[in-house]
């Protein structure tokens, strides 16, 4: 597989709450990046994180934050969560050149969220 | 604003046919295209890529075919097997610094045997 790892797979949270996901990605892929997938939809990129910088972000607001760490792991925070941000969140790591032509993201399998 | 659209959302095709899913795209700047298939309840699965630099690129029983001058992206699956099920998202990379992608809705391949 891609050497992606997510966790939780599943969870279920209410609204106002937080959360955390975590992913993990493989040794020398030093950018990841998350995206969030509704129902039907494809990915949305939230942001990117290259040498635990956030060096990239979409049209997410700042309740949406995240963490690299040195050992190629990362966290997706939400504070205040809405109904809205039920989605599949996925997270995407890149080692340049891997597929001998470009920057290829291999994604992990994601976290599915519900907020009731 | 800039967008990737796919022209088909669904796609039916028999087992042994070869299936064409098209994509366009309307940010000129973009040097970077991918394909995804993703399965129910997956995260997207890398099939092929392409620079903006070529027209097309061959893979197992995959060809991705760009046409910059009327910014069309094409998957041609050859042989489609019922395993290719699935929903297939191109994927572009504007020209930022960033490898960040934008997705289009999808095309969902439905291969009936």
């Amino acid at each position: 597989e891609t050497g992606v790892t997510q966790s939780p797979t599943h969870l279920i949270k209410t609204r106002g709450q937080q959360v955390t996901l975590r992913c993990s990605s493989q040794s020398g892929h030093n950018t990841v990046s998350w995206y969030q997938q509704a129902l039907g939809q494809g990915p949305q990129f939230i942001f990117q994180y290259y040498r635990e910088e956030e060096n990239g972000r979409g049209n997410f607001p700042p309740r949406f934050s995240g963490l690299q760490f040195p050992n190629y792991s990362s966290e997706l925070n939400v504070n205040a969560l809405e109904l809205d941000d039920s989605a599949l969140y996925l997270c995407a790591s890149r080692a340049p050149g891997l597929a001998g032509v470009g920057d290829t993201q291999y994604f992990g399998p994601g976290t599915r969220l519900t907020v009731l | 604003g800039e967008s990737v659209g796919l022209h088909l959302p669904t796609l039916s095709v028999q087992e042994g046919d070869n299936s064409i899913i098209n994509c366009a795209y309307s940010n000129s700047a973009s040097d970077y295209f991918i394909w995804y298939k993703q399965e129910s309840g997956k995260g997207p699965q890398f099939i092929i890529d392409i620079r903006s630099n070529m027209d097309k690129r061959q893979g197992q029983r995959v060809t991705v075919l760009l046409n910059k001058t009327v910014k069309h992206l094409s998957l041609q699956i050859a042989a489609t097997q019922p395993g290719d099920s699935a929903v297939y998202f191109c994927a572009e990379r504007g020209h930022s610094g960033y490898s960040t992608l934008t997705f289009g809705k999808g095309t969902m391949l439905l291969v009936s045997p």
